[in-house]
């Protein structure tokens, strides 16, 4: 298994401002990737950080949006840019090696005023 | 979009009854993974089935999966009031897991 953890645990933030989320894996991982679950909702994949080269997006999210960084096996950040109260959310990094079990960091609560 | 399918989208039940819940999905996938996530905390992995193995077990856990009808089952027997939680299932079709609607089960006691 892999132990991951988040960094800041909860935020309220204002509008049009940007937050940085960290997520740090105790061991390598192949794959990294951040979901958003909104209140009451199931998760939603926003993208998959790769290792020294852009995320890969799924649809209905963007780049400028949703700036994600891998600089080793083991450290990712998403940031969450000029945000609106639409975007208050828990926010959840995620990673696994291959086809195996795929586990969760403890998430970022983000409320957005 | 969500993969799979969840029913029922709540569950209640006495402490001591077995619960089960089922996940439909749409297309091939590599494995199907259960996760229980507690009041809008972390998701806590349950168990894993790939798609060669038709039945898993783990405890109180017993996971079904029937690549034919595209659909699984996990079962809790015995449940206690602690099992009260959210249950998601996520298939892995292409590297990347896929999150079903989930089902809340409440288990009084």
């Amino acid at each position: 298994s892999a132990v991951i953890s988040q960094k800041p645990s909860r935020d309220i933030c204002q509008r049009g401002t940007s937050l940085t989320i960290q997520c740090q894996v105790d061991s390598q991982v192949t794959m990294m990737f951040w979901y958003r679950q909104q209140p009451g909702q199931s998760l939603t994949l926003i993208a998959t950080a790769n290792q020294g080269s852009e995320a890969t997006y799924e649809s209905g999210f963007v780049i400028d949006k949703f700036p994600i960084s891998r600089p080793n096996l083991t450290f990712s950040t998403l940031t969450v840019s000029n945000m609106s109260p639409e975007d208050s959310s828990i926010y959840l990094c995620s990673a696994k090696r291959d086809y195996n079990e795929q586990f969760f960091g403890p998430g970022t609560r983000l409320t957005v005023l | 979009s969500q993969q799979g399918e969840e029913d029922p989208q709540a569950l209640s039940i006495q402490e001591g009854e077995n619960a089960t819940m089922n996940c439909s999905y749409k297309t091939s996938i590599n494995n199907l993974q259960w996760y229980r996530q507690n009041s809008g905390r972390g998701l806590v992995h349950l168990i894993l089935i790939r798609s060669n193995e038709r039945e898993k077990h783990s405890g109180r856990l017993r996971v079904t999966l029937d690549t034919s009808k595209k659909s699984s089952s996990l079962l809790i027997t015995a449940s206690r009031a602690a099992d009260t939680a959210s249950y998601f299932c996520a298939t892995d079709a292409r590297g990347k897991l896929i999150f079903g609607q989930g089902t809340e089960l409440s288990v009084k006691p």
